[in-house]
Order: structure tokens, then sequence, then C-alpha cells
């Protein structure tokens, strides 16, 4: 079965700093993969997306990720933190098949230090 | 907003109560999703609907179900609520093209006392 596994439950950066939050999948066939973000008392809104075609996929507000085969990864970065990137961080993967359910990690709350 | 609706926003009940959660996909969407996010399970998959059959069945408990009606509005039914079952609940849906994307509403907030 299919899993996805989010390394640290929190990262703290500083207000600039880079982001990074890490995101491995097992899965023998490379699934499509996803990152949301889910801020206080909100639903789950989508950062970006791989499906396949380029392996750097870029997000909303400054935020990317590189799926990496020879890894099973899908790394989230964003060169510089800000205030309002302070969330509850989610990666999941679907079978490549498409329209099945997500499978989540178990998320990463990502706070920012002024 | 996602265009994906969830009522109601917050359910307060008892044990052994019945409760039904309601989401409106959006306009076009087929797939309709069931999610439930809670604090020492994280974020499950609990049921799928595609064009009213039942698609695909994750971790939902027996005393869950749910169904998805022609204008393709989705109910989730939850009865003999226990303590344990207080979460978020998340619908999402997609459209048909295999590289769609699940959007997600809001969600409903259960609390059983």
């Amino acid at each position: 079965a299919q899993s996805v596994t989010q390394l640290g439950s929190h990262v703290s950066v500083s207000e600039g700093a880079l982001v990074l939050l890490r995101c491995n999948y097992s899965s023998s066939v490379p699934p499509y993969l996803f990152w949301y973000v889910q801020y206080p008392n909100q639903g789950l809104q989508l950062l970006l997306k791989y499906t396949t075609g380029a392996t750097l996929v870029k997000g909303i507000n400054g935020f990317e990720a590189e799926f990496k085969k020879s890894e099973t990864s899908f790394h989230l970065t964003k060169p510089s933190a800000h205030m309002s990137d302070a969330a509850e961080y989610f990666c999941a993967a679907e079978t490549s098949s498409g329209n099945t359910p997500l499978v989540f990690g178990k998320g990463t709350r990502l706070s920012v230090i002024a | 907003d996602s265009g994906v609706t969830q009522t109601p926003k917050h359910l307060i009940t008892a044990t052994g109560q019945r409760v039904t959660l309601r989401c409106s996909p959006r306009s076009g969407d087929l797939s309709v999703y069931w999610y439930q996010q809670s604090l020492d399970q994280g974020l499950q998959f609990l049921i799928q609907y595609y064009n009213g059959e039942e698609r695909a069945k994750g971790n939902i408990l027996e005393r869950f179900s749910a169904q998805q009606f022609p204008d393709l509005h989705s109910e989730l039914n939850l009865s003999s609520l226990e303590l344990g079952d207080s979460a978020l609940y998340f619908c999402a849906s997609s459209g048909w093209d295999s590289q769609e994307t699940q959007y997600f509403g809001p969600g409903t907030r259960l609390l059983v006392l």
C-alpha cells in the first residue's frame, strides 16, 4: 500500500530564511504528488502538484517542489519565509491512474519567527 | 474559496446520536471524497463517490455511511456516535480527468460529548 512520510512534525524558521519541508513516498510506480496547506480553522488549500512532465513544480505563494524519482522524494521549498506562511503543510499522494483517494502524510507544522 | 461547500460548519452532539453532514461539490465535478482529520489518526480517507456510485472505500466504520444524490451533492451519515468520532470531516471534489485536483471544502467540526 502507498504511504507518505513527512520528516519533522514541527519546523521552525526565522522570517526571511529558507523553508524546507520534507516528503517521501513509497510506491513502486511514481504517484501523483501534492502539497496542501491548512491555516488554523480552515480547509486544505492546494499549493502545488506533480503529475507528469517537468519535475520542478512551482506553486502559489512562492513555494516550489521537486520530484526526485531516485530518492522517492517531493520536498517543498520556499527561498524566504514570511510570517503568513505559518500553517500546517500536508504532502499527499494519489495513484497515477488519477481520480483515486489521496494518501496523506501526518503533516508538518511550520512556525515562522520574527 | 474552493467552490466546495459543507454544512454545518460545527456540530455538537451526544454519544449514541446520529448526524448527517452535507457536501456540495464544485460545479461540474463528478467525484466526491470524504476524509476525516483527527489528532491521533491524521487525515484519513473514508469513502469516494463518482457520479452517484460508490467508487472506493477506506477506513470507514460500519456505523458510517454515505451517498451521492442525482444533483451530485453528498451526505455522510454518522450513527451511534462515540467520543472518538469527534473530528474534522472534510469533503473534496474533483472532475472527470485523471489529472484533476481534489478541492477541499472548509470542513465540518464534529464534537461528541
